[in-house]
């Protein structure tokens, strides 16, 4: 089984600051990697996703993810935040022979007016 | 627009109840799955189905049961409700390696479920 690491749980910045939300994961073989986002009581929604190709993936939002293959990362990215940022992030690996995603406990951020 | 539907945002029921929690999807996606949200644990699999009448166990499938009698609808049932099983459920449907490269998944509103 996967192991994604979020290593922070919450982040808070203010607002029009740069943000970057990390994660790990621990495959050694070929993965698809997401990031999705969750507003309060609602579902999660898909943010971006990384298959192939240009390692620097960009998503909704200005949002935008850069794989890391060595160091099997997958950090989100954001220039200038806005209030309206402020969500749960969660990311997710699925390796590309099977149905299963595995999630990181997510990280709630929060952006400070 | 594609859709997940779940039946119910929001119930309350007591200890010992037995639950269903529905959920329906438009896109004729093979894949469904049903997960559970708690803070500070992220999604959890419960239970998860890649065709009709198959489902497999995630990673806690104790105390739950699942029906997908129709490609649609994907059902979650808890058959004796517990305390420790408060939490927001969240469907999932995605297609199937035929349909899609990557099989991303699409999620309902969720269904946040108090046992009392």
């Amino acid at each position: 089984a996967q192991s994604v690491t979020q290593l922070d749980s919450q982040v808070p910045v203010f607002e029009e600051a740069p943000v970057e939300l990390r994660c790990n994961y621990s495959s050694s073989v070929s993965v698809y990697l997401f990031w999705y986002v969750q507003y309060p009581n609602q579902g999660l929604q898909l943010l971006l996703k990384y298959l192939s190709g240009s390692t620097l993936v960009k998503g909704i939002n200005g949002f935008e993810a850069e794989f890391n293959k060595s160091q099997t990362s997958f950090h989100l990215r954001k220039p200038s935040v806005h209030i309206s940022d402020t969500a749960e992030y969660f990311c997710a690996v699925k390796e590309q022979t099977g149905n299963q995603f595995y999630f990181g406990t997510g990280t709630s951020l929060t952006v400070i007016p | 627009d594609v859709k997940v539907t779940q039946s119910s945002r929001y119930l309350v029921k007591r200890t010992g109840e037995k639950v269903f929690l529905e959920c329906v999807q438009d896109m004729d996606h093979e894949n469904m799955f049903w997960y559970r949200q708690d803070p500070g644990l992220g999604l959890r699999l419960i239970y998860f189905s890649y065709d009709v009448k198959m489902k497999e166990k995630g990673d806690i499938p104790e105390g739950y049961s699942v029906s997908r009698e129709k490609k649609e609808r994907f059902s979650l049932i808890l058959e004796s409700a517990s305390t420790n099983q408060t939490s927001m459920y969240l469907c999932a449907s995605s297609p199937g390696m035929s349909g899609s490269l990557t099989g991303e998944l699409f999620f309902g509103e969720g269904s946040r479920l108090t046992v009392l």
